[in-house]
């Protein structure tokens, strides 16, 4: 089946460092790749998604890549601020319809002030 | 997000039976839900499309789901367990078709005490 792995359960950055959340999937399908956040007490929202291998998605700063040779998706932002902490879901969700997104365990970030 | 509403935000129950709803105003053909337990990622419990259920994941048979009508979505849990403390989610997508973006509420928090 369908599986996405966060290695990183927890990061932790002062504010305008560089970041980086790992990402990698597998799958015997052509997904499409989410990331998801979710901010203190409140369900998760779409950051972004790509739909084609190869192509970059861009919101709010924040990059990732759909990467098919590596089948990687990692997340990037050049310079993060306190308010991008939150919980970072990095998702797929396969080629046909009526099936299930399948959600990496997440990746809690805590940027300090 | 007042574009999908729950209620009750939060419910503590010792064992009782009690309903969780959900709403949408965003004219969207599916809904779902979702138990999000600390710390994990969210995990699909149903998916309704036009009203039909079509996907029932591994869920005791104490959580009923039912579809009223295109916008709404209500969760039946009776004889609840500790193990179902947790946030429960509706979600709702404009179709069910591959890549469609997940919209999410707020949650219904459910203490099992």
């Amino acid at each position: 089946g369908d599986s996405v792995t966060q290695k990183q359960g927890q990061v932790t950055l002062s504010e305008d460092d560089f970041l980086f959340i790992n990402c990698t999937y597998s799958t015997t399908t052509y997904p499409t790749l989410f990331w998801y956040v979710q901010y203190p007490g409140q369900g998760p929202q779409l950051l972004l998604k790509v739909t084609t291998a190869n192509n970059k998605g861009i919101s709010r700063g924040f990059e990732a890549t759909y990467d098919k040779g590596t089948t990687s998706f990692h997340l990037q932002k050049a310079s993060v601020q306190e308010s991008d902490s939150a919980v970072y879901f990095c998702a797929l969700a396969p080629s046909y319809g009526n099936e299930k997104i399948t959600f990496g365990a997440g990746t809690k970030l805590t940027i300090k002030p | 997000n007042t574009k999908i509403t729950q209620s009750p935000r939060y419910l503590i129950l010792g064992r009782a039976n009690k309903s969780l709803e959900c709403e949408q105003h965003l004219g969207h053909n599916a809904m779902y839900w979702y138990k999000q337990s600390a710390e994990k990622p969210p995990e699909l419990m149903f998916l309704y499309n036009l009203k039909q259920l079509i996907r029932n994941e591994t869920v005791p048979s104490r959580f009923i789901p039912e579809c009223p009508d295109s916008s709404k979505l209500l969760l039946h849990i009776s004889a609840v367990d500790p193990e179902d403390s947790a946030v429960y989610f509706c979600a709702s997508s404009q179709t069910t078709d591959s890549g469609n973006t997940l919209y999410f509420g707020e949650g219904s928090r459910l203490i099992v005490v």
